[in-house]
């Protein structure tokens, strides 16, 4: 069965940098949630969107914008990156009908 | 604001043994519970989700109840293998939305089984 994908797997960027992660939804799925997982940490709601619109909003940091697309992929863009942005990034994508989430491999970002 | 909490925050036991993991959330209106597993510098793994309106899940060896009145899950896994060892996440998704994935995870469990 398709799953959630997201690229790429691994980035590495410098400090002050701007970073694009990508999440592709399961087919048929309207909803995306970006969640960051930091080291030794719980990951972190970031923010989502649902049929392309934002539908809630966690602890994001103004430096960090998303959007979801015509066909439902989403993309986190993040710029003036800091060391402390250092994360894995996790994607998420739900069927509005079904209240179970399905998580993407996630992207590991270091900031050098 | 929802918290979760696992507890122990860490556990080591021998191969073979049954082992119980606590997850334990502060709001109880709640859609669902999901118990996670991960690996080191890996993703999550879905490995049973349990709806508001169920007392318990099963997969293999793996058992999760949901006590969500008084806010409280364990999983229960038994028979333990050295390829267990990995940190476990509990999360709950909170009612009064429609963010059915919009999760609150707990600080984990990291399960050592040695052989």
């Amino acid at each position: 069965a398709a799953g959630v994908i997201q690229s790429p797997r691994h980035l590495i960027k410098e400090k002050r940098e701007t970073a694009t992660l990508k999440c592709y939804p399961i087919p048929r799925h309207d909803t995306v949630y970006w969640y960051q997982q930091g080291p030794g940490q719980d990951p972190q709601f970031l923010i989502s969107f649902y049929e392309k619109m934002q539908s809630d909003k966690g602890s994001i940091p103004d430096r960090f914008s998303a959007q979801q697309f015509s066909d439902y992929h989403s993309e986190l863009n993040m710029s003036s990156l800091e060391l402390g942005d250092s994360a894995l990034y996790f994607c998420a994508s739900q069927n509005f009908m079904n209240t179970e989430a399905f998580f993407g491999q996630g992207t590991r970002l270091t900031v050098v | 604001k929802q918290e979760v909490t696992q507890i122990p925050a860490a556990l080591s036991v021998p191969e073979g043994e049954n082992l119980v993991l606590n997850c334990s959330f502060t709001d109880s209106a709640i859609y669902n519970l999901q118990w996670f597993r991960q690996d080191p510098g890996k993703g999550l793994t879905s490995l049973l989700l349990i709806q508001s309106s169920q007392r318990e899940q099963t997969s293999g060896r793996l058992n999760a109840s949901l006590d969500k009145s008084s806010g409280r899950s364990t999983l229960y896994i038994a028979a333990s293998q050295p390829g267990d060892s990995a940190t476990y996440l509990c999360a709950v998704s909170n009612a009064g939305g429609t963010s059915y994935g919009k999760l609150t995870f707990g600080q984990g469990t990291i399960l050592t089984v040695h052989p």
